[in-house]
């Protein structure tokens, strides 16, 4: 059974559409977070929630839009995709919003704006 | 935002020979944590270190938190193929709902 799961893991689509990247952990975990690595592997994070509450919120533009139904699912709406939005968006979970938990994470979405 | 530079920022080792890699910030962090990432994979933890000075070996992996607690070196002995790939360390503080900071990554390479 895989833990952090996120679907699509490929996504090509064209400047300034919107889109979705689910993401489901199975873990049991209370905090989630979203993740985006660049073209040179630096891995950034954008937004944490525990129990469906935002905890974390980084300088993200409002395009991004987090979503969490429920304490295993987050999901990540884009709006008005630009090109520098193309990356790798890992979803992550750990079992407490602390700072020194181990977070899992899924295995990306790679989306590439056209 | 601060960020953790990793040192260095590629290797190219021969099968067999010993790894060292390591991680510094500019402040303190009170919890370490080194992951690796496979081509087309998620981080995936390797070893998490707690305390000052704490040394952990996970197999042929053994790392260090740093007596300062801003830095922390990763080692990985007697290198196999599947020791390719990126190593992120990654510092974090258990003082409420704060965020890992990431390093920039060291990308190994194993040259046959």
């Amino acid at each position: 059974d895989t833990a952090v799961s996120q679907t699509p893991k490929y996504l090509v689509t064209q400047m300034g559409n919107d889109k979705s990247i689910k993401c489901e952990q199975n873990l049991g975990h209370d905090t989630m977070y979203w993740y985006k690595q660049d073209s040179k592997k630096f891995l950034k994070i954008m937004f944490s929630y525990n129990n469906k509450e935002l905890i974390i919120n980084e300088t993200v533009p409002n395009r991004f839009s987090p979503k969490s139904p429920d304490k295993a699912h987050l999901n990540l709406h884009i709006n008005s995709l630009e090109l520098g939005d193309s990356a790798v968006y890992f979803c992550a979970s750990s079992r407490s919003g602390t700072g020194t938990e181990t977070q899992y994470f899924g295995p990306g979405t790679r989306l590439l704006v056209l | 935002g601060q960020q953790l530079n990793q040192s260095p920022q590629s290797m190219f080792i021969q099968e067999g020979e010993d790894v060292s890699m390591n991680c510094t910030s500019s402040s303190i962090f009170n919890t370490w944590l080194w992951y690796k990432q496979d081509p087309g994979e998620g981080p995936v933890l390797l070893i998490a270190l707690y305390k000052a000075g704490e040394l952990t070996s996970n197999g042929r992996l053994t790392a260090q938190f740093g007596i300062t607690r801003k830095d922390s070196f990763l080692n990985i002995s007697a290198s196999i193929p599947s020791d390719v790939g990126i190593y992120f360390c990654a510092g974090g503080y258990n003082f409420g709902n704060e965020k890992l900071t990431f390093g920039t990554g060291t990308r190994l390479t194993i040259i046959p």
